[in-house]
């Protein structure tokens, strides 16, 4: 079956500009993750939605990111008013069930944001 | 706090020997599960091998196997026979039950060459 999927693969824009990140999670998966990496670091979480339940946005590192998931399907990451520090690998992952610590996540190809 | 710890920034191996890439762990929660995700230069993540708090035997899966130390709190993951597609960063993960399941902490990865 499908992957994550991730789109777009890259995205290049100025400082100031908003951005719309896109992901497909693995059908049937309830539980949907984003994380960031920056260049050469490790994963930072940023947010998760499991099913129609308020998502968890404890992560986000300001209010100029938000992200929302419709449908209980596909999700967007919107990051407004982009600051050149945004600039990362933006990686979405899904699961099939949460409440378990055998959980296992699978990632997306990732969108590679450059702020210019 | 609950903590990755991989203290191998990078490391090298011959083409065919075994590697072990080190991971310590930290964390109160008497369940929880720990994974190796393998991310090659194309930048998506892979999951590799799962190993549960309370399994009694090592995880293996082909040419990887997780060296599960509970005591020391230690998950090094062991790879046979390397081969040059094996060059990537591996990251150490570890998803406690306690925090609501959610959230799965990464290291900082530890990046592998493997030499022709």
């Amino acid at each position: 079956g499908a992957g994550v999927s991730q789109s777009p693969s890259n995205k290049v824009t100025e400082k100031g500009k908003d951005v719309e990140l896109r992901c497909d999670p693995i059908s049937g998966h309830t539980a949907l993750y984003w994380y960031r990496q920056s260049l050469g670091q490790g994963l930072e979480f940023l947010i998760y939605f499991q099913g129609n339940s308020a998502p968890d946005k404890s992560g986000l590192p300001s209010d100029r990111f938000s992200a929302e998931r419709t449908g209980g399907s596909v999700s967007t990451l919107t990051i407004q008013r982009t600051q050149q520090e945004d600039s990362a690998v933006y990686l979405c992952a899904s699961s099939l069930r949460l409440a378990d610590s055998t959980d296992t996540q699978y990632f997306g190809p990732g969108t590679r944001l450059t702020v210019l | 706090a609950q903590k990755i710890t991989q203290t191998q920034p990078g490391m090298f191996v011959q083409e065919k020997e075994a590697v072990t890439l080190d991971c310590t762990y930290d964390t109160s929660d008497p369940s929880y599960g720990l994974f190796w995700y393998k991310q090659p230069s194309s930048g998506e993540m892979i999951f590799l091998i799962y190993q549960g708090s309370y399994d009694q035997q090592n995880a293996t899966e082909g040419r990887y196997s997780l060296n599960f130390q509970k005591a020391r709190k230690s998950a090094n993951l062991v790879i046979s026979a390397s081969q040059l597609g094996d060059s990537a960063m591996y990251f150490c993960a570890m998803r406690p039950s306690n925090t609501g399941g959610f959230k799965t902490i990464f290291g900082a990865g530890t990046r592998l060459f493997v030499k022709a």
